[in-house]
């Protein structure tokens, strides 16, 4: 029974290039989250989709930045026209029913952003 | 806006000592908090939560004790072991909101 499967694990980007990072949640969840850590920080929440819908996009920078989840295949984070303060580890995390509550979240082991 | 805090980025305890981790936060309508743990190069695991409505929850050597008079809560570890060295991050009930983290060391 995988886990949440983030690839790829090491992304390098040059500036203005494009950046997508791709997440499979864990078998039978439905909702999939997006997070983001830059250096010497928490994380941030970016984005909580269910299938084919966007729910809470409240942490998603404004410009450049899209997210996908369809009705087959994984998410998408989508990072158009990188630039260097991009580069930070971005995590996606799954569960099978919505936020809150006090069931934790299940997490990939991230993909590493690197803007050159 | 910093829903949740943890103002100790780090901590060294002793093996077999008790780790005491803490956070505080604004906003008093979440109905649960998460603490998770962290490794180098791994994806957040969930430790432990607890909910709004109790002051105490203990799973095994983890505690998590609220008081919500002062809007804290902390995480105890007992007796703390060396494979507990990682980052900890306490996290609001909607899962939106994740402290800067505190990095514990147990030193053998």
């Amino acid at each position: 029974n995988a886990g949440v499967m983030q690839n790829p694990r090491h992304l390098v980007r040059r500036r203005g290039q494009e950046a997508r990072l791709r997440c499979s949640p864990m078998k039978g969840h439905s909702h999939v989250y997006w997070y983001r850590q830059l250096p010497e920080e928490g994380l941030k929440f970016m984005v909580y989709l269910q299938k084919e819908n966007i729910i809470d996009e409240s942490g998603m920078p404004k410009e450049r930045f899209s997210a996908e989840f369809p009705k087959e295949g994984p998410s998408i984070l989508r990072i158009q026209q990188v630039v260097r303060g991009d580069s930070a580890a971005y995590f996606c995390a799954s569960s099978p029913t919505g936020t809150g509550g006090k069931y934790g979240y299940t997490f990939g082991s991230g993909t590493r952003l690197t803007v050159v | 806006d910093q829903q949740v805090k943890q103002n100790s980025p780090s901590l060294s305890v002793q093996e077999g000592r008790i780790s005491i981790l803490n956070c505080d936060y604004t906003n008093s309508m979440f109905d649960y908090f998460l603490w998770y743990k962290k490794y180098p190069a791994e994806g957040p695991t969930f430790l432990i939560s607890i909910s709004s409505i109790k002051d105490k929850n203990e799973d095994g050597r983890f505690t998590v004790f609220l008081n919500k008079s002062a809007k804290h809560l902390s995480l105890h570890i007992v007796p703390s072991q060396p494979g507990d060295s990682a980052v900890y991050f306490c996290v609001s009930g909607n899962q939106f909101y994740f402290g800067t983290g505190t990095s514990l060391t147990v030193i053998p």
